[in-house]
C-alpha cells in the first residue's frame, strides 16, 4: 500500500507571495492533519480534516489554510508569506474509525523556502 | 511551559548500548503516547503506540507509560548506527473534539550510535 505523499517536495517563494501544498493520504483514510516543523517550534498542529469538513484547528493565523476534497486529498495554503513560515509542512493521514485510537501516518513534507 | 518536554540532546552512545529517551507532559488528559523516529530530511515514522500505563515491548523497542508521574520512555536495546535520528515523543487526547486529529509533540531528542 503506498504511504502519504506530498507535493512539491521543495518550493522556494518570496515574501507577500502565496503557496498551496498537496497531499495524497493512504488509500482508505478519511482523515488528513497537517503540522508545520521549525527548528525552535518543533512540530506544531495546524488542522485536521474529515469528509471534507475541518474538525479542529491549531494556533495559526487566518493566513494559514486548508481544504479537502472528496477524494481525501487535502491542500493547504499559506498567504501572504513571511520569513517566519519557512519550515517542513508535514502532512499525516489516518483512518479515523472514531475511537480516538487511529495512528497517523506522515508524508516526507514539503520544505518550503521563503526569502 | 510547553505541554509536553523532551530534552533535546544530542545523545551520543556507541554501539550496542542501551538507549533512553524520556518524555514528561503536563496535561493528565493526554490518554494516547507514540513514539515516532525521524530521519534526516524524511517524515516521521511511528515506532510505537501505547495506551495504558505499563510497557510495550518491540523487539529491541519497549515503550513505559506512568500516567501518575506524567512520564514516558522509549529504550532502545543493542543501539546501531542506523538508530541514529531525531525521536519523538507524542500525545493526543481522549476521542472527539479538539483531539481530532491533533498530536502534542515534545521537541525530539537527536541520537547518535557511533561504531
Amino acid at each position: 500500500k503506498a504511504g502519504v505523499t506530498q507535493t512539491p517536495r521543495y518550493l522556494i517563494k518570496t515574501r507577500g507571495q502565496q503557496v498551496t501544498l498537496s497531499c495524497s493520504p493512504i488509500s482508505g483514510h478519511r482523515s488528513v492533519s497537517w503540522y508545520q516543523q521549525t527548528p525552535g517550534q518543533g512540530l506544531q498542529f495546524l488542522f485536521e480534516y474529515f469528509s471534507e469538513t475541518q474538525r479542529n484547528k491549531g494556533n495559526f493565523p487566518g493566513r494559514f489554510s486548508g481544504r479537502q476534497f472528496s477524494n481525501s486529498r487535502s491542500e493547504m495554503n499559506v498567504s501572504t508569506l513571511e520569513l517566519g513560515d519557512s519550515a517542513l509542512y508535514l502532512c499525516a493521514s489516518s483512518l479515523e474509525r472514531g475511537a480516538g485510537t487511529d495512528t497517523q501516518y506522515f508524508g516526507p513534507g514539503t520544505r518550503l523556502t521563503v526569502l | 511551559q510547553k505541554e509536553v518536554e523532551q530534552d533535546p540532546g544530542p545523545l551520543s552512545v556507541p554501539e550496542g548500548a542501551i538507549v533512553s529517551l524520556n518524555c514528561t507532559y503536563s496535561n493528565s488528559a493526554f490518554q494516547y503516547f507514540m513514539w515516532y523516529r525521524q530521519y534526516s530530511r524524511k517524515g516521521p515514522e511511528l515506532l510505537m503506540y501505547t495506551y495504558s500505563s505499563g510497557n510495550k515491548e518491540d523487539g529491541r523497542f519497549t515503550a513505559q507509560v506512568d500516567k501518575s508521574s506524567k512520564y514516558i520512555s522509549l529504550f532502545i536495546r543493542d543501539s546501531q548506527p542506523s538508530d541514529s535520528a531525531t525521536y519523538l515523543c507524542a500525545m493526543k487526547l481522549g476521542a472527539g473534539g479538539t483531539s481530532y486529529g491533533k498530536l502534542t509533540f515534545g521537541q525530539g531528542t537527536i541520537l547518535t550510535v557511533h561504531p
